[in-house]
């Protein structure tokens, strides 16, 4: 059961580039990168989901160096919308150990 | 995307009452579902894991005959609080996986106050 740990909160300024890391030293070979935002009183939402290297959308960009230990999901220019609580989450393609959430990192957005 | 959602959004109760939360896959069938129950400033914890036509396996620490949960079809999986309390005010959080896919597609979740 790959733990993941994240710093538990972040504060920016409105525009500016965010850099979350989400450490997973015992992520196993099989296992993928997901990272879920979520909102106060909603469920979580899908942002991003990667292996390895680089991963790019619309919202966000996942990098994941060489040994994947760890992961940064960055978010370019934020604004006041993107404060939420994010988390990210590891697990095979088919098992469930990927249902596990950590404590997330709470962004706060500011003016 | 995947929608998934929950009914009722949210619920208030009397001590001592049932309540049913349901949670359905809009525009996909799901194999499997989750519940999560999430209090305040803290994280989505694991209650169950739903498979259609068979026993939900629970997490260590919950009460089966107290969160009852049934996956009748592939669309619909439902919660129920039983004898609720106090302490069971929390928000109720379901997901659905499409079959072979890491994916979860997150309801809106529920909010339950216990009186």
């Amino acid at each position: 059961l790959a733990k993941t740990t994240q710093p538990i909160s972040m504060d920016s300024y409105e525009g500016q580039e965010v850099n979350i890391t989400c450490s997973h030293n015992n992520i196993a070979t099989n296992d993928y990168i997901t990272w879920y935002q979520q909102f106060p009183s909603q469920g979580p939402r899908f942002i991003i989901q990667g292996y390895k290297t680089k991963v790019t959308n619309e919202v966000a960009s996942l990098f994941i160096p060489a040994d994947r230990k760890s992961s940064t999901l960055s978010l370019p220019r934020v604004s006041l919308s993107d404060t939420a609580v994010y988390y990210c989450l590891v697990g095979d393609l088919t098992g469930a150990n990927n249902l596990f959430f950590g404590t997330g990192t709470r962004l706060t957005v500011i003016p | 995307g995947a929608v998934v959602s929950q009914h009722p959004s949210r619920v208030i109760c009397k001590s001592g009452t049932s309540v049913k939360i349901e949670c359905r896959s809009l525009d996909f069938q799901a194999t499997t579902m989750f519940w999560y129950r999430q209090f305040p400033k803290q994280s989505l914890m694991l209650m169950a894991t739903s498979n259609e036509g068979s026993k939900a396996t629970y997490e260590q620490g919950v009460e089966k005959d107290k969160f009852l949960i049934n996956h009748a079809s592939l669309t619909l999986s439902t919660l129920t609080v039983t004898s609720a309390h106090p302490e069971d005010s929390s928000f109720y959080i379901c997901s659905a996986r499409l079959g072979g896919y890491n994916e979860q597609f997150f309801g809106p979740g529920t909010r339950l106050t216990v009186l």
